[in-house]
């Protein structure tokens, strides 16, 4: 079984410039989730989705950030524009049920903000 | 105050060592006490999780929830040099997903 995939693992991009972030799941899995990990600190959450709606987006920073997840699959997290605090690694993750359900993570996309 | 607290490393042991590894936390609606281990450049995996006060055993791992310290604790058997990796605590509320994480104890396990 394929794990949660991200794309790209690293991206490098110049202040004021747009970014999007993409994630697969693993197949069946309704919920999914967004975290970010800005250096030196811990991994914070930002979103979960269940199929296409989103359950709670009470970590996402400000409105330059936006995510989908368009049919209830894969899932984007766009940036518009970046700032130099936007830098991190951003993971996604899965989960099968509600309730208490492992959460399966993606190696996570660095985004280097310069 | 963070609501979870970890002490980052780095903690170098020689192989075979105990390895004992910490988390406080301040808020008591955490019921729920996961740890994972992250490899460089992998995600996270998750290793064990507990819901209750008590201890809990997988091979060489065993998972130690205080809920009146508010301290969890993961302690590892015979360490390996595999074992080398940034160990996280994460932590949930009842009816809510959103894990709240630790920093990491990075460890590095000597051969």
């Amino acid at each position: 079984e394929a794990g949660v995939t991200q794309f790209p693992s690293h991206s490098v991009i110049e202040k004021g410039q747009t970014v999007t972030l993409r994630c697969d799941p693993i197949s069946g899995h309704d919920n999914l989730y967004w975290y970010r990990r800005v250096m030196g600190k811990e991994i914070k959450f930002l979103l979960h989705f269940v199929k296409e709606s989103k359950q709670d987006e009470s970590g996402m920073p400000n409105n330059r950030f936006l995510a989908e997840r368009t049919g209830g699959t894969y899932s984007t997290l766009k940036v518009q524009p970046a700032e130099l605090e936007d830098s991190g690694v951003y993971f996604c993750a899965s989960s099968q049920d509600l309730g208490l359900s492992e959460q399966y993570f993606g190696p996570g996309t660095r985004l280097t903000v310069t | 105050q963070k609501e979870v607290e970890q002490d980052p490393g780095p903690l170098s042991v020689p192989e075979g060592a105990i390895v004992s590894l910490n988390c406080t936390y301040s808020n008591s609606a955490f019921q729920y006490f996961m740890w994972y281990r992250q490899y460089s450049r992998k995600g996270p995996e998750l290793l064990m999780y507990t819901y209750s006060s008590g201890n809990k055993e997988d091979g060489r791992f065993t998972a130690q929830v205080d809920k009146s310290s508010k301290y969890i604790s993961l302690f590892i058997r015979d360490s390996q040099p595999s074992d080398s990796a940034t160990y996280l605590c994460a932590m949930l509320t009842s009816g809510t997903y959103k894990y709240i994480f630790g920093t990491g104890t990075r460890l590095k396990v000597l051969a």
